[in-house]
C-alpha cells in the first residue's frame, strides 16, 4: 500500500463547479504539499501545510492531521485549472525527503 | 529570477550512450533533489543533496550517479542508458526543513530507443 493515496486519480467537470480532490497518508508527518503540474509542464507548489486551513484565490487547502488527511478545493472551476494535481508528504524527521501520491487528473470542460 | 533551470528538455539517446543532465539553482538553496516521472508511477527520488557536499540515494538510484557541483548546480549522470531510463526527469531544489516549499525545474524528456 502506497503511503500517500490520492482520490479521485481522475476527475472530470463542468466549468463552474466546485471541486474537491483527497490525500489520505499512513505515516506521520511534519508538512503536507499540493502541487500543480499542467500537461506538458512543469510542476508548481501550490501550498504547504501543517495544520488548519490554506487559502489562495479560488484554492483551498484543508489539512486534519489526526486523520491523516487533506483536500484540495477549486472554487468555480475554469478550464485553465485542468491539470494533475499531486499531494506530497514530509515524513516526521525527515527534513529533505517527501513522499509524493500518484496524482488526479483534472479536466474542466467550458 | 530564474528559479531551477535544467537542461537538455529533450534528449533522445541511444542504449548504452552516456549522457549529463545539468540541473542549476538561484535561490542559495541547500538540499537539491531529482525525481524520475513515470506514467502511473507518480514522482520517484532518485538522488537527494542535502548540502553541498553530499549526496544520498534515493528510490530508483540504479543505474545513475550525481555530482553536486557547488550549492547552485546539482547533475544526474547516465553513464550506459538503458531503455528503462525513458522518463521525464525533474530536478527540484528548496531550503533545508520539511516546512520550506520546493521548487522544481520545467523537466527533461529523455528517451532511449
Amino acid at each position: 500500500k502506497n503511503e500517500v493515496e490520492q482520490s479521485p486519480q481522475n476527475l472530470t467537470a463542468q466549468e463552474g463547479e466546485f471541486i474537491t480532490i483527497n490525500c489520505s497518508y499512513s505515516v506521520g508527518i511534519s508538512a503536507l504539499h499540493w502541487l500543480q503540474q499542467h500537461p506538458g509542464g512543469g510542476i508548481v507548489s501550490l501550498f504547504m501545510l501543517s495544520s488548519g486551513k490554506k487559502k489562495h484565490g479560488r484554492l483551498i487547502a484543508t489539512i486534519n492531521i489526526q486523520e491523516k488527511h487533506s483536500s484540495l478545493h477549486i472554487t468555480a472551476s475554469h478550464p485553465r485549472d485542468s491539470a494533475v494535481y499531486i499531494c506530497a508528504v514530509n515524513r516526521e524527521g525527515s527534513n529533505y525527503k517527501l513522499t509524493f501520491g500518484k496524482g488526479t487528473l483534472l479536466t474542466v470542460n467550458p | 529570477n530564474a528559479g531551477v533551470t535544467q537542461t537538455p528538455k529533450f534528449q533522445v539517446l541511444k542504449t548504452g550512450q552516456s549522457m549529463t543532465l545539468q540541473c542549476a539553482q538561484d535561490m542559495n538553496h541547500n538540499s537539491m533533489y531529482w525525481y524520475r516521472q513515470d506514467p502511473g508511477m507518480g514522482l520517484r527520488l532518485i538522488y537527494y543533496s542535502a548540502s553541498e557536499g553530499t549526496t544520498d540515494k534515493g528510490e530508483v538510484p540504479n543505474g545513475y550517479n550525481v555530482s553536486r557541483l557547488n550549492k547552485r548546480e546539482f547533475s544526474l549522470r547516465l553513464e550506459s542508458a538503458a531503455p528503462s531510463q525513458t522518463s521525464v526527469y525533474f530536478c527540484a531544489s528548496r531550503l533545508t526543513g520539511s516546512g520550506n516549499t520546493i521548487y522544481f525545474g520545467e523537466g527533461s524528456w529523455l528517451t532511449v530507443v
